[in-house]
């Protein structure tokens, strides 16, 4: 089955700094990539996502790149704001398993002010 | 705009004990899934429902069982309770081309 890693498990950075979170998977037929920021006490919330047809998507400080070749994506955030401080899961997906999601173990950031 | 409203937030059981937990997902979502999530670890998932019928099964015990009901909301019944159950319990619905949008969860300590 898939299998997704993420690193790394923790990320500090100062307030206005750019956080890169990476993850690869391990299964070819995957085509949707989601990343997910959840806040103590809240559900995952989706932040961007990325199908396999496309290479790369931005929205405002968030951008996503995938590299179906490597099978590699990344979560990158400029501007780094002490709002951002959660923790990060990168997730895949196939068609015919559901959409069912398989996450990343997660990433901690914390922005320092 | 509406979110997947999960219940209760909180639930407290001792061993052997039965728990029911239920999701109410975005309205004209088809697809329900539920995921566990132990402290510090990734959500895992457990069952997913499309137009009520089971549409996938991960790693979900055979002492609990969900549906999906004619009105879309789901059920997850847990049963023979263990300690080692304790764990946040996430809903996500998704509508066709759409993501996952995930419940706040609902927190289950075993005692």
């Amino acid at each position: 089955g898939e299998n997704v890693e993420q690193h790394p498990s923790t990320l500090s950075v100062q307030e206005g700094d750019s956080a890169v979170i990476k993850c690869t998977y391990s299964d070819s037929a995957s085509n949707y990539f989601p990343w997910y920021k959840q806040e103590l006490g809240k559900g995952p919330q989706l932040i961007i996502d990325i199908r396999s047809n496309v290479g790369e998507k931005k929205d405002q400080r968030i951008a996503v790149t995938l590299n179906k070749t490597a099978k590699h994506f990344s979560l990158h955030i400029t501007e780094t704001q002490p709002e951002d401080s959660a923790v990060y899961f990168c997730a895949a997906s196939r068609p015919d398993s559901s959409y069912k999601l398989i996450f990343g173990s997660g990433t901690r950031l914390l922005v320092r002010p | 705009a509406a979110g997947v409203i999960q219940s209760p937030r909180h639930l407290i059981k001792e061993k052997r004990e039965t728990a029911t937990l239920k999701c109410y997902p975005i309205p004209r979502h088809d697809t329900v899934y539920w995921y566990q999530q132990g402290p510090g670890q990734d959500p895992q998932f457990l069952i997913s429902f499309y137009e009520k019928m089971q549409s996938d099964k991960g790693s979900i015990p055979d002492r609990f069982s969900a549906q999906q009901f004619s009105d879309y909301h789901s059920e997850l019944n847990m049963s023979s309770l263990e300690l080692g159950d304790s764990a946040l319990y996430f809903c996500a619905s998704k509508g066709r081309n759409q993501p996952q949008h995930f419940g706040d969860g609902t927190r289950l300590s075993i005692l």
